[in-house]
């Protein structure tokens, strides 16, 4: 199966840090990763669409000089949240099409930030 | 892609069948109907796709109805780790690729 890893899986930071989230694809190669934040009781919310080689696309409303999205190789995409506070305490989570495959998207486990 | 509505939430007692119900009276003749199922504190993960006829797989069936209006995820005995939201979503043919909107989801919850 196609395997979508991230870490950290859990991060605690202080206001005002930055913190980078990583997104591995291990066994096949994407050329596209998505990025997702969730807060509790809510349904998954899109922020970006992060493609290998190029610049992130952002979701309306979402600050691209916030979240710093990196996509340089195939298989590795990153989510930089820069000075950090509170309201970015969230789960975050990426996925990923496998390259050549389905229109199926494959997710991480997810990273939970909490932001003191 | 179209919209769909689904019941915010369901239960089930284990071991029973369970039909998780989505409408999307809008969708286009390219729309596939996809599933995705997200246990608690993990990521989603697929469950099934379908465009006009029954699908089957070793996690669930998928009936979609003549008219395409509506679809039924059918979990055929529950368990206690099917406990999950289910999405179903719809996605056009030629947005292959692109992104996956979610809606809110049925929360299904399994009773032992």
């Amino acid at each position: 199966g196609a395997v979508v890893s991230q870490h950290p899986s859990r991060v605690i930071c202080k206001s005002g840090t930055s913190v980078k989230i990583e997104c591995r694809s291990l066994d096949f190669q994407a050329t596209t990763m998505f990025w997702y934040r969730q807060f509790p009781k809510q349904s998954l919310m899109l922020m970006a669409t992060s493609n290998e080689g190029s610049k992130a696309t952002y979701e309306q409303g979402v600050e691209k000089d916030k979240f710093l999205i990196n996509h340089a190789s195939l298989t590795l995409s990153t989510l930089t949240v820069t000075s950090a506070h509170p309201e970015d305490s969230s789960f975050y989570i990426c996925s990923a099409y496998r390259r050549g495959g389905t229109d199926t998207q494959y997710f991480g486990p997810g990273t939970r930030l909490t932001v003191l | 892609d179209a919209k769909t509505t689904q019941p915010n939430s369901m239960e089930s007692n284990e071991e029973e069948p369970v039909h998780l119900p989505c409408n999307h009276s809008t969708i286009s003749g390219t729309d596939y109907i996809h599933w995705y199922r997200q246990l608690p504190s993990q990521g989603p993960e697929y469950v099934i796709h379908g465009l006009t006829s029954n699908v089957n797989n070793r996690m669930a069936s998928l009936a979609i109805a003549e008219d395409r209006k509506s679809s039924t995820l059918i979990l055929h005995r529950a368990t206690l780790r099917d406990a999950a939201v289910y999405y179903c979503i719809l996605r056009d043919f030629y947005n292959q690729g692109g992104k996956l909107i979610f809606g809110q989801g049925t929360e299904l919850s399994v009773k032992p």
